[in-house]
């Protein structure tokens, strides 16, 4: 199982682009790389998923360089709402196995 | 609003009760999860259903019982738990496909 490794924690000016980036040096060929978002008291929820190179959709870009042992979360012009917790999980995409969570980043944006 | 329900939305019990969390999920998602969290700290694998089937038990201390009575139900039967069991647990369903799991927003459940 590749275990991820997070910032603990950012702040942020509200308006500014914020770059979350997670080690998983012992990634597997079959895992991808996904990211979620936390709220206090709600569960996580699904920002942006990839396997390699860039992803990008309406509300995040994931970059995934050649080697795949590091990935960055990309959050374009973060707003006061953005303020959460963001996890970085690997995920196999064999079966239904073990999907665990990393500490996660806390993010706060600063007005 | 998500499309994983957990209920109740909070949940008080005593130690020598017994209660029970509900999940439902209409997705037709094959993968069912059970998560404990505490406060300020990630979740917390506890059980993996897999086509109805346990698949994954992470060490879970037996007063904490799962159930998965059909594919779009999911339950946790709760006794004898005690002050420290008081967390968020949460459930997820993944699809068969490479989609990400979808969570609900928990349960909170304090233990006095």
């Amino acid at each position: 199982l590749a275990k991820t490794t997070q910032p603990i924690s950012m702040d942020s000016y509200e308006g500014q682009e914020v770059n979350i980036t997670c080690s998983h040096n012992n990634i597997a060929t079959n895992d991808y790389i996904t990211w979620y978002q936390q709220f206090p008291s709600q569960g996580p929820r699904f920002i942006i998923q990839g396997y390699k190179t860039k992803v990008t959709n309406e509300v995040a870009s994931l970059f995934i360089p050649a080697d795949r042992k590091s990935s960055t979360l990309s959050l374009p012009r973060v707003s006061l709402s953005d303020t959460a917790v963001y996890y970085c999980l690997v995920v196999s995409q064999v079966g239904y196995q073990k999907v665990t969570f990393g500490t996660g980043t806390k993010l706060q944006v600063i007005p | 609003d998500t499309e994983v329900t957990q209920t109740p939305k909070h949940l008080v019990m005593g130690m020598t009760n017994k209660k029970s969390l509900k999940c439902e999920q209409h997705m037709g998602h094959r993968a069912m999860y059970w998560y404990k969290q505490k406060a300020k700290k990630p979740p917390e694998l506890m059980f993996v259903y897999s086509y109805e089937k346990l698949s994954i038990n992470e060490s879970v201390p037996s007063r904490f019982s799962p159930e998965c009575p059909n594919s779009s139900l999911l339950n946790l039967h709760l006794h004898a738990l005690q002050p420290e069991d008081s967390a968020l647990y949460l459930c997820a369903s993944r699809p068969p496909d490479n989609s990400p799991l979808h969570f609900g927003n928990g349960t909170r459940l304090t233990v006095t």
